[in-house]
């Protein structure tokens, strides 16, 4: 699996949007972007995923450069529940179970 | 029903002790996960159970022993724990097979105190 690279940490006003970088240089053809957060004392969220299209659902965007070496989770209007620490994770989609490999992260903060 | 569900929530217990954590999805997941979180880390892959069958053991110590007894619960037994075995436990599932859904759904964790 590429390697995923990000910010340690990141702040952003409420009610801002928030735009998380991660970059992925090595990623392949067949690898998905992954995106997950984990608020505080709970279990990692789903957050979106996406191959090479941009895309959006209820929760964010994912903006995926046209070479795929990097991208950008959008939350379009960060709330104080937006503060967690956000997971950017490439992985192939295989047949079987996905074995997701979690690095260091991005704490975003949301200040009131 | 997108959820997970975790059994205990905190738990402690001695190095001689024998206890069992225990995870429950009614998604119809055929996906089941064990991670090990220590505290300011990420997530660390410890078992995956496809089809109720270990697919995945990421060389966990013996003293960890999985159980998946239908396609619904997943049990994580701890026998003879270290105190460094202190960590959130968190349970996931997704689906498999063609779904082109493959997100993995997380429980709330455990978390495991050995004194």
């Amino acid at each position: 699996d590429a390697k995923t690279t990000q910010p340690t940490s990141m702040d952003c006003a409420e009610g801002r949007a928030a735009n998380l970088p991660c970059n992925h240089s090595t990623i392949s053809g067949n690898e998905y972007v992954y995106w997950y957060r984990q608020i505080h004392s709970q279990g990692p969220q789903y957050i979106i995923h996406g191959l090479k299209n941009n895309e959006t659902n209820e929760m964010a965007s994912l903006i995926i450069t046209e070479d795929r070496k990097s991208s950008t989770l959008i939350l379009p209007h960060a709330t104080l529940r937006d503060t967690a620490v956000y997971y950017c994770i490439v992985r192939a989609r295989i047949q079987g179970a996905q074995k997701l490999v979690f690095g260091q992260g991005t704490r975003l903060t949301i200040n009131p | 029903d997108t959820e997970v569900t975790q059994t205990p929530k905190h738990l402690v217990m001695g190095m001689t002790n024998k206890k069992s954590l225990k995870c429950e999805q009614h998604m119809g997941h055929r996906a089941m996960y064990w991670y090990k979180q220590k505290a300011k880390k990420p997530p660390e892959l410890m078992f995956v159970y496809s089809y109720e069958k270990l697919s995945i053991n990421e060389s966990v110590p013996s003293r960890f022993s999985p159980e998946c007894p239908n396609s619904s619960l997943l049990n994580l037994h701890l026998h003879a724990l270290q105190p460094e075995d202190s960590a959130l436990y968190l349970c996931a599932s997704s689906q498999l097979g063609r779904s082109i859904r493959r997100e993995q759904y997380f429980g709330p964790g455990t978390r495991l105190t050995v004194t």
